[in-house]
């Protein structure tokens, strides 16, 4: 079953203003992650939150967990025309070793207008 | 220096060809995985091979058949094709276990569109 969800589906805002985009999951986790993906390209990874945080930070990123509603939040601020991609998160289920995995969501659309 | 390149990039097909997509990885890992990802953006993982060895195998088609001859490599055979076999194919590798505690990042590759007519 789908792990991650995010919400919005599709995001447009005005550069200079703020993204927030939304994950839910449904079972119970190792760790977060947030990937980026632009068009036509492979996904990176942006950032990572394990289990036992609640908030992260790195550059514009912030990110935070929320383990008792099972969602997790991006907030990209100061947001570029770069920034238009898609976003997903990743689900890391708990367990060792090369048997553990993440699962994606479906992704955000984020289109910033310059 | 790419770190994970599949090729090919583009490929179109008529249903019930055989195809191959091949992937390398340039970063040591030891864990290499294909997914699909659907035309609604959805991203599925097929498979996890760590060492040469399968660990995952997410309920895929007998069709696909993923071989990996060393842990630097991990190819993907598509017999039959069919027209729902159209998607992008990633790539990617890992240090063993992305979802683990420690939470390793998966490094994709570009993608391989495959396309069956």
């Amino acid at each position: 079953s789908q792990q991650g969800e995010e919400d919005p589906q599709a995001l447009s805002i005005q550069e200079g203003e703020n993204a927030t985009m939304n994950c839910s999951y449904k079972t119970s986790i190792n760790n977060l992650q947030w990937y980026r993906q632009n068009s036509g390209r492979g996904l990176v990874h942006l950032i990572l939150i394990r289990s036992n945080e609640r908030e992260k930070h790195s550059g514009r990123l912030r990110v935070t967990l929320d383990t008792s509603k099972k969602s997790s939040s991006l907030l990209i601020t100061a947001s570029r025309a770069a920034d238009t991609a898609s976003y997903f998160c990743a689900a890391g289920h708990p367990s060792t070793g090369a048997n553990s995995k993440l699962t994606f969501g479906k992704g955000i659309t984020l289109s910033v207008r310059p | 220096d790419t770190a994970v390149s599949q090729t090919p990039k583009y490929l179109v097909t008529q249903m019930g060809n055989d195809k191959s997509i091949k992937c390398e990885q340039n970063l040591g890992h030891d864990t290499m995985y294909w997914y699909k990802q659907d035309s609604k953006k959805f991203l599925k993982i097929m498979f996890s091979y760590n060492n040469k060895e399968l660990i995952i195998n997410e309920t895929v088609p007998n069709r696909f058949s993923p071989k990996s001859p060393d842990k630097a490599h991990l190819n993907l055979h598509i017999n039959s094709l069919e027209l729902g076999d159209s998607a992008v194919y990633f790539c990617a590798s890992s240090h063993p276990g992305g979802g683990g505690f420690i939470g390793n990042t998966i490094y994709f590759g570009e993608g391989s569109w495959l396309t069956v007519v």
